[in-house]
């Protein structure tokens, strides 16, 4: 699976959108890209896939760049409660159902 | 029912002990996960189940032993483990049917071991 780059921290102002990046520059053509976050002492939770189109759910957006090399996941109106660990993973859908976790990036929302 | 159940939240064990973590889901997921985490760090892959048969072992050590009874239990057996085995271990099912695995991953909330 190829591997994401992501900032290892950002703060986020309550009630504005939060813009989370992430790089994966040698991402294949069978390769999805995964969002999940974990929010401290809970298991980590789902919050969106994409292919190759932008991607939209009552959580977030994901906007995937045209040659998918990047990513972004939008949270529209950033809460309190959004403080998390945000993971970017790439991984193949379905088949060895391998997903592995990078270091994520700890998103704190102010308010 | 979309929740991922683990037992017991927290165990205390001596390394001479001999105890088990179980997992439990009733979403009819085929694939069933155990991960490994560690304080500040990302969780790491251990063990994945396919249709109750072992695909994925990541070269995990033998003090860890999984088991899938069946297709809504996974359960962890821990025997002589060691202080630096004390981490949070999370299970995760997905649906794992080929084409219709989105890849979604639903995790329970995890068993607190440590090891004295």
């Amino acid at each position: 699976d190829a591997k994401t780059t992501q900032p290892t921290s950002m703060d986020c102002a309550e009630g504005r959108a939060a813009n989370l990046p992430c790089n994966h520059s040698t991402i294949s053509g069978n390769e999805y890209v995964y969002w999940y976050r974990q929010i401290h002492s809970q298991g980590p939770q789902y919050i969106i896939h994409g292919l190759k189109n932008n991607e939209t759910n009552e959580m977030a957006s994901l906007i995937i760049t045209e040659d998918r090399k990047s990513s972004t996941l939008i949270l529209p109106h950033a809460t309190l409660r959004d403080t998390a660990v945000y993971y970017c993973i790439v991984r193949v859908a379905g088949g060895n159902n391998r997903l592995a976790f990078g270091k994520g990036n700890q998103v704190v929302v102010i308010p | 029912d979309t929740e991922v159940t683990q037992t017991p939240k927290h165990l205390v064990m001596g390394m001479t002990n001999k105890k088990s973590l179980k997992c439990e889901q009733h979403m009819g997921h085929r694939a069933m996960y155990w991960y490994k985490q560690k304080a500040k760090k990302p969780p790491e892959l251990m063990f994945v189940y396919s249709y109750e048969k072992l695909s994925i072992n990541e070269s995990v050590p033998s003090r860890f032993s999984p088991e899938c009874p069946n297709s809504s239990l996974l359960n962890l057996h821990l025997h002589a483990l060691q202080p630096e085995d004390s981490a949070l271990y999370l299970c995760a099912s997905s649906q794992g049917y080929g084409g219709r695995d989105t890849g979604e991953l639903f995790f329970g909330e995890g068993s607190r071991l440590t090891v004295l």
